[in-house]
């Protein structure tokens, strides 16, 4: 069974523009989880869709969106980008029931210059 | 809101001996996940631990929930080099829809 990928897995970005990152999940997996990892912030949760809807939001600011497709698949987009936002990106597929345990992609490293 | 808290953050051991970290948590969830984290890599999923009381073994690490006390453990024994990784907890809140709520991680070296 094929795991979670993640496209691209490198990105540099200069400030102010925007970036796409895509995810998809396992075979079956409805739900899927973003979060940024720094070493000063830890793992932050981003947001969270199932069967392409947002189901949970984490604490970050309007810049960051994302999408869900009918097959699963999702995007996040980040816009107006800012150093701070340099950052390995890790998004997650689950079933998204009772038994949630998430999956991880080996993530997208975005470097803002 | 939600916490979750590991300790410690840091952890230096050497081989063979055995060592205990914990995670704390603040809300009612019955469901606890452990995850190890290679440097510069993506997360692996080690135990899934479903109910008060569950235990779950892989080699040399066991992981333990008591719901009662929000708290569970990872237990190594005899450490070997090869277990030197961070170590992050895990809770979902169903009052979230299922959100996922990460400890800080703990970062093991395991000194030969």
């Amino acid at each position: 069974k094929a795991g979670v990928t993640q496209t691209p897995r490198y990105l540099i970005k200069t400030r102010g523009q925007q970036v796409t990152l895509s995810c998809s999940p396992i075979s079956g997996h409805r739900s899927v989880s973003w979060y940024q990892q720094t070493p000063g912030q830890g793992l932050q949760f981003l947001f969270e869709y199932f069967s392409e809807t947002q189901r949970n939001k984490g604490n970050f600011p309007g810049r960051f969106s994302g999408r869900q497709f009918s097959n699963s698949r999702s995007e996040m987009n980040v816009s107006t980008l800012e150093l701070g936002d340099s950052a390995l990106y890790l998004c997650a597929s689950s079933l998204g029931g009772y038994y949630n345990e998430q999956f991880f992609g080996p993530g997208t490293r975005l470097t803002v210059l | 809101e939600l916490k979750v808290e590991q300790n410690p953050l840091f952890l230096s051991m050497q081989e063979e001996k055995n060592y205990t970290i914990y995670c704390n948590y603040s809300t009612t969830s019955d469901r606890l996940y452990w995850y190890r984290q290679d440097p510069g890599k993506s997360l692996e999923s080690l135990f899934v631990l479903l109910s008060n009381g569950a235990v779950k073994q892989e080699g040399r690490l066991m992981a333990s929930l008591d719901t009662k006390a929000r708290l569970s453990t990872l237990h190594i024994t005899a450490a070997v080099h090869d277990l030197s990784a961070t170590y992050f907890c895990a809770v979902d809140d169903r009052d979230t829809g299922n959100q996922f709520y990460f400890g800080t991680g703990t970062s093991l070296t395991v000194i030969p």
